[in-house]
């Protein structure tokens, strides 16, 4: 049974940056049946869609984050990681990892991890 | 972007009803490129339907998805104590969007 786990620091500065990485388990990551994706949920509010990654290392953003998100793979420890540079107030969310399936819908999901931009 | 519009907001209704949960999109989702997912407090959210209509792997058969194109649905037929809770919908059609979602409460 597939797991993801999040980590990373839980207290960033504004302007910099945010690095979180989601660890897999019990699958590899470099199957091509799957993307990896990350999502975020301002506290309070809906979902978020960040991005993913395939394996080979192509990714895929959403546009609204303008160019500030950067997605890396690494297969030799079957991990994902997620850069979100310049973060301001606005960037305070729970930040989940999740594999989508090519056929589609995101399963299963990290626990999620609490992420505060302050100073 | 493809904008998706839950309705309603805010469902209340008692156990063992039927909950009916809308889904409009703003303009038409290719292959039927759906999801429904739930999400309790302090939860991830956990993906019920995907393709509008295909339950994920363990999902009860009281969820049931359907729509094409511009609308969909996701309807609960009676509902259980476990199944008060947030639901959203996603399309991965182009890039991928949530809905706002809609609360679930007991009446």
């Amino acid at each position: 049974q597939v797991q993801l786990q999040e980590s990373g620091p839980g207290l960033v500065k504004p302007s910099q940056t945010l690095s979180l990485t989601c660890t897999v388990s019990g699958g590899s990551i470099s199957s091509a049946a799957y993307y990896w994706s990350w999502i975020r949920q301002h506290p309070g509010k809906g979902l978020e869609w960040i991005g993913y990654i395939y394996y080979s290392g192509s990714t895929y953003y959403n546009p609204s984050l303008k160019g500030r998100v950067n997605i890396s793979v690494d297969t030799s420890n079957n991990q994902f990681s997620l850069k979100l540079s310049s973060v301001t107030a606005a960037d305070t969310a729970v930040y989940y990892c999740a594999r989508e399936s090519r056929g589609g819908g995101l399963d299963p999901w990290g626990q999620g991890t609490l992420v505060t931009v302050s100073s | 972007e493809i904008v998706l519009t839950q309705s309603p907001g805010t469902l209340s209704l008692s156990p063992g009803e039927r909950a009916t949960l809308s889904c409009r999109a703003s303009q038409s989702i290719s292959s039927s490129y759906l999801a429904w997912y739930q999400q309790k407090p302090g939860q991830a959210p956990r993906l019920l339907i995907y393709g509008a209509s295909s339950r994920a792997t363990g999902i009860p058969d009281r969820f049931s998805g359907s729509g094409s194109g511009t609308d969909f649905t996701l309807t609960i037929s009676r509902l259980e104590p476990e199944d008060f809770a947030v639901y959203y919908c996603q399309q991965y059609g182009s890039f991928r969007t949530f809905g706002q979602g809609t609360k679930v409460e007991i009446k």
